[in-house]
């Protein structure tokens, strides 16, 4: 079944407020975790890939301060948006990475950041 | 380097009609392909894939061609339904490890 959860499904924020969005790996362990986001009728794009035990990367232009990740343990990784702002919203999507061509890939089931 | 194009939305169709969406990719090596489906208000489910050239991935009466020739994973589907509607997006994978690369997303409307 599935084995990716994110907590919350919905959150709505004033500006200037930090939100944290939790991504659970249920069944097995997840070393790495792409974190995409897909702002309104766009696609999604990959942020950051957060990876257990050490720092996290960040794809151009996204900002590392802003966007704080961690990768507490082998089944959580979470997302951190700082002072966020209307234009945060979005929605934010945990993924981890699969180790053989033709495994199944899992997405979580996202979290939609409503920022007032 | 790695993308998806995708046709652009959105698409209404009337219920039976035949539905094609199409999705090009340029990529380095030999990608995975996908397409998934999201529903209102949820999150992205697997419709289908191909994992090499030739392969045909099919799923719920949708189906899509691996073509290395025309680098092209079409989605089809000969009769559509008003539970068929939702936002399609095309995908790649490079392989195993590496990152998903997203079209753009082809929303779908069937109406009765």
């Amino acid at each position: 079944g599935a084995v990716v959860s994110q907590h919350p499904s919905w959150v709505i924020c004033k500006s200037g407020t930090s939100v944290k969005i939790e991504c659970r790996s249920l069944d097995f362990q997840a070393t790495t975790m792409f974190w995409y986001r897909q702002f309104p009728k766009q696609s999604l794009m990959l942020m950051a890939t957060s990876n257990e035990g050490s720092k996290a990367t960040y794809e151009q232009g996204v900002e590392k301060d802003k966007f704080l990740i961690n990768h507490a343990s082998l089944t959580l990784s979470t997302l951190t948006v700082t002072s966020a702002h209307p234009e945060d919203s979005s929605f934010y999507i945990c993924s981890p990475p699969v180790a053989g061509v033709g495994d199944t890939q899992y997405f979580g089931p996202g979290t939609r950041l409503t920022v007032l | 380097g790695n993308s998806v194009t995708q046709m652009e939305g959105p698409v209404t169709l009337s219920e039976e009609a035949f539905l094609t969406i199409n999705c090009t990719y340029t990529a380095t090596g030999y990608p995975s392909l996908f397409w998934y489906v999201q529903y209102p208000g949820e999150g992205l489910q697997l419709l289908l894939k191909a994992t090499k050239a030739d392969d045909k991935g099919s799923n719920k009466g949708f189906e899509a061609t691996y073509r290395k020739e025309t680098t092209s994973f079409h989605l089809e589907k000969g009769s559509v339904q008003v539970s068929d509607s939702a936002v399609y997006f095309c995908a790649l994978s490079p392989g195993p490890g590496n990152q998903f690369y997203f079209g753009t997303g082809t929303s779908l409307t069937v109406i009765p």
